[in-house]
């Protein structure tokens, strides 16, 4: 089982609908839990975090945390052709198993968001 | 966001020669510092990750007299590709995180082609 997990897609929409990103996890101790967006040929950028069980919203952007469910996701509202990219779910690991508190991927998950 | 500079964005080299690439945190003190690699269309891959003032830790089968990193300060890091050769050719990516901070934020990237 991968440490973390992501449906690979593509995830396709159509622009003003709602995208449903998920991730689940493996390691119960992990303590933060992180969404990043890569576009093509580009380095990845941090667009949420969130740290406790319940939602946080940013702009069109919800994530959800479930920790019982060891479950994250991301919910792009009014989705845009511009919020076409790959988006990668990342977890931090537990401090005390001496980890250097380092980032564990997913493999991201392509979303094309059709016009 | 936190900012991170990468420098430079694009090299190309002949095989055999040595490479050098610069990670500045630009608003911040990077306590640590990671290196990634990826290739296309896959995911990004953990090379290693530094603390300013000691050596770095390599992954698994991430040699360490190839790729040599040094984070002599808290806003620098470099990692240097020794006689380099065609299969590092690749998009390497790095990412800084302050003290206290659980965010980790990326570097534009560096695209090597060695030919």
């Amino acid at each position: 089982q991968k440490e973390v997990e992501q449906n690979s897609g593509p995830l396709s929409v159509p622009e003003g609908a709602i995208a449903s990103l998920n991730c689940t996890y493996s390691d119960r101790g992990s303590q933060s839990f992180f969404w990043y967006r890569q576009y093509s040929g580009k380095s990845p950028e941090l667009i949420m975090s969130i740290y406790s069980n319940g939602d946080k919203e940013d702009g069109r952007f919800t994530a959800q945390l479930n920790k019982a469910s060891q479950y994250v996701s991301l919910l792009i509202r009014d989705s845009q052709p511009s919020d076409s990219a790959t988006y990668l779910c990342a977890v931090n690991r537990d401090i005390s198993s001496g980890s250097a508190r380092q980032l564990t991927f997913g493999s991201g998950t392509q979303l094309t968001v059709l016009p | 966001g936190a900012v991170v500079s990468q420098h430079p964005s694009r090299v190309i080299c002949k095989s055999g020669t040595s490479v050098k690439i610069e990670c500045r945190s630009l608003d911040f003190q990077a306590t640590t510092m990671f290196w990634y690699r990826q290739f296309p269309k896959k995911s990004l891959m953990l090379m290693a990750t530094s603390n300013e003032g000691s050596k770095a830790t390599y992954e698994q089968g991430v040699e360490k007299d190839k790729f040599l990193i040094n984070h002599a300060s808290l806003t620098l890091s470099t990692l240097t590709v020794t006689s380099a050769h065609p299969e590092d050719s690749s998009f390497y990516i790095c990412s800084a995180r302050g003290q206290g901070l659980g965010e980790q934020y990326f570097g534009p990237g560096t695209r090597l082609t060695v030919t």
